[in-house]
């Protein structure tokens, strides 16, 4: 079965300075990973997926992830922050495993706070 | 440009009412599903349908129903509301599982409840 664990529910970083917010997944055949991003008060908007081909997947607003099946590892990485991107991040994932009946399965969460 | 629409976005409920959370879509999406929102928590799969006709229970099914009589539309009813179903709920849909190439979910606005 799948799970997926969010390392740090609170990022804090300075604006300018590289975000790098972790997810760890498990899951018995080769997945399709996803970060979405949760601004308040809103719904979840899809940042990036990874389906096959290229490991490094970019995405909208500068983001980007990389898949690494050795590691079971698909952070999300942004080289500078700006304070538009204080938001709540969720990675999931879903695979034919089963375990979800083909559904997302949604980490915890990570919020992201950019200081001035 | 509607997308995924929810009614209503708030709603106070006192325990033992029934009410329901009305979702549609105008993408012809064949998926639909609703999630809840708990602080810690992440998102959790309620119930889910794959087309018309089609419903399935998620990881957290008890207390709630659903039905898919058509393509764009798929209500969830809280039969007998209790204060442990104060949540944010969303409603979310796509061509088809998100295990199926990596199908992207939709999401939608979001609907508060409080039961007290």
């Amino acid at each position: 079965a799948q799970s997926v664990t969010q390392l740090g529910s609170h990022v804090s970083v300075s604006e300018g300075a590289l975000v790098l917010l972790r997810c760890n997944y498990s899951s018995s055949v080769p997945p399709y990973l996803f970060w979405y991003v949760q601004y308040p008060n809103q719904g979840l908007q899809l940042l990036l997926k990874y389906t096959t081909g290229a490991t490094l997947v970019k995405g909208i607003n500068g983001f980007e992830a990389e898949f690494k099946k050795s590691e079971t590892s698909f952070h999300l990485t942004k080289p500078s922050a700006h304070m538009s991107d204080a938001a709540e991040y969720f990675c999931a994932v879903s695979d034919q495993d089963g375990g979800s009946q083909g559904n997302l399965i949604f980490g915890k969460g990570t919020k992201l706070s950019v200081k001035p | 440009n509607a997308g995924v629409t929810q009614t209503p976005k708030f709603q106070v409920l006192k325990t033992g009412q029934s009410m329901t959370l009305q979702c549609a879509q105008d993408m012809n999406h064949e998926y639909m599903s609703w999630y809840r929102q708990d602080p810690g928590m992440g998102l959790r799969l309620i119930h889910y349908s794959v087309g018309a006709g089609i419903t399935d229970q998620g990881e957290v099914p008890n207390g709630y129903n659903v039905s898919r009589s058509t393509t764009e539309d798929f209500p969830l009813r809280l039969l007998s509301a209790a204060p442990s179903q104060t949540s944010v709920y969303f409603c979310a849909s796509s061509f088809g599982l998100p295990a199926n190439s990596g199908n992207t979910i939709y999401f939608g606005e979001g609907s508060w409840l409080t039961v007290v």
